[in-house]
């Protein structure tokens, strides 16, 4: 079964910490993407990566960075957490030529930021 | 102009109603077209998928697109409580997401009464 895993579902943070957001994925896909979800304000693409240590910028990056050291894990850092930070975050990753093209998600980390 | 439009609702109807979701868009170029459903606290899942414009069938669901008016809509017939989410598409401008991310609207949240 398909399975991308974030590794904490709900974080509390203080302006200004360091915080790392884990993503792991176990289908051996090329893509993963990291996105914000926002009442009014949909789903946002923060970065996204289609190759080991390749990152790309999305609609919304600063105040983010990323890294992608193994195929399977992609990584998201805020340097400074800051309160508007304070959102839904959504690992997703796809094969390259699946036929649709597909995201599949992980569950989300809800963080806020204090 | 955003490139999907989406009413974020919420919409509401009784169980076995006939529900319509719809997404205009702007850029002529979409090729491919996806709805995603999120249940609460979940990440979205592919829910039905087509490229081309006309009707494509799954169950309960039909997803149309309409590429000379750029527009597509989800129909659920018999609506159930279980299908209460909120509903979001996605376009494509090819097959594969690798470097050209999927475009989401907001999502439609809708509720069905038993």
């Amino acid at each position: 079964d398909v399975k991308v895993t974030q590794s904490s579902r709900y974080l509390v943070k203080r302006t200004g910490e360091k915080v790392f957001l884990e993503c792991v994925q176990d289908m051996d896909h090329e893509n993963m993407f990291w996105y914000r979800q926002d009442p009014g304000l949909g789903l946002r693409l923060i970065y996204f990566s289609y190759d080991v240590k390749m990152k790309e910028k999305g609609d919304i990056p600063e105040g983010y960075s990323v890294s992608r050291e193994k195929k399977e894990r992609f990584s998201l850092i805020l340097e400074s957490a800051s309160t508007n930070q304070t959102s839904m975050y959504l690992c997703a990753s796809s094969l390259d030529g699946a036929n649709t093209g597909e995201l599949f998600f992980g569950e989300g980390s809800r963080l806020t930021v204090l | 102009q955003k490139e999907v439009e989406q009413d974020p609702g919420p919409l509401s109807v009784p169980e076995g109603a006939i529900v319509s979701l719809n997404c205009t868009y702007s850029n002529s170029a979409f090729q491919y077209f996806m709805w995603y459903r999120q249940y609460s606290r979940k990440g979205p899942e592919l829910l039905m998928y087509t490229y081309s414009s006309g009707n494509k069938e799954d169950g309960r669901f039909t997803a149309q697109v309409d590429k000379s008016s750029k527009y597509i809509s989800l129909f659920i017939r018999d609506s159930q409580p279980s299908d209460s989410a909120t509903y979001l598409c996605a376009m494509s401008l090819n097959r594969y997401s690798g470097n050209t991310p999927l475009v989401f609207g907001k999502g439609t949240r809708l509720s069905v009464i038993a």
